[in-house]
């Protein structure tokens, strides 16, 4: 079964600084990926996609099969960062998505 | 246009009642997904509908249910309620089957007393 994982609970860094955030996958097919975002009193949306390899609101992820890592990149935190990022998963099994098989979350403060 | 829109809001019950949540997606929007989010277990995928047909099912006993609706509407039934079964119940819709970029509702929170 597929697994996400995402190490930090919490991560605070201060406005300006680099952030990273980590995910860390178990799968053993070739797997789609993305990051998830829940602003305070928000919905659930989605941040961005491994194959579009765009860069949402300064954030970029890169797939790393080797490593089977997404993690999330931005080299300048800005105070409205600060929100709950989560890591999905789904399984491409050529018919669609099945699914997202989510991490528990990164709870992201970005400090003045 | 309207964004997915789940009712009731919040929902209290007792072990061994029943409860149905209703989830109405996204207009023109046929893909409806289930997932219960708890502090411990995180987010988990319930079920998968499309077009009235379930698509995908995770793993959960077999007192949650749900069906589609041919207005892409969808209900989830849990029964025989636990302690356990406390959560956040999100809905989101895709405009595919299986769609990878899914439009989240407010959630329904569920306390089971």
């Amino acid at each position: 079964a597929q697994r996400v994982t995402q190490p930090e609970k919490l991560l605070s860094v201060f406005k300006g600084a680099p952030v990273e955030l980590k995910c860390n996958y178990s799968y053993s097919g070739s797997p789609e990926l993305f990051w998830y975002v829940q602003y305070s009193r928000q919905r659930l949306q989605l941040l961005l996609r491994h194959i579009s390899r765009e860069s949402i609101k300064g954030f970029t992820a890169d797939l790393n099969k080797g490593e089977t890592s997404f993690h999330l990149k931005k080299p300048f935190a800005q105070e409205e960062d600060s929100a709950m990022y989560y890591c999905a998963l789904s399984r491409n099994s050529g018919g669609g998505a099945d699914g997202l098989t989510f991490g528990k979350g990164t709870h992201l403060i970005i400090q003045p | 246009k309207a964004g997915v829109t789940q009712t009731p809001r919040y929902l209290i019950k007792t072990r061994g009642q029943q409860v149905t949540l209703s989830c109405s997606p996204i207009s023109g929007h046929r893909s409806v997904s289930w997932y219960q989010q708890t502090p411990g277990q995180g987010l988990q995928f319930l079920f998968e509908y499309f077009s009235e047909t379930q698509r995908n099912k995770g793993n959960f006993p077999g007192r949650f249910s749900g069906r589609q609706f041919s207005n892409s509407r969808s209900e989830m039934n849990v029964s025989t309620l636990e302690l356990g079964d406390s959560a956040l119940y999100l809905c989101a819709s895709s405009s595919v089957a299986g769609g990878w970029e899914q439009f989240f509702g407010p959630g329904t929170r569920l306390t089971v007393l």
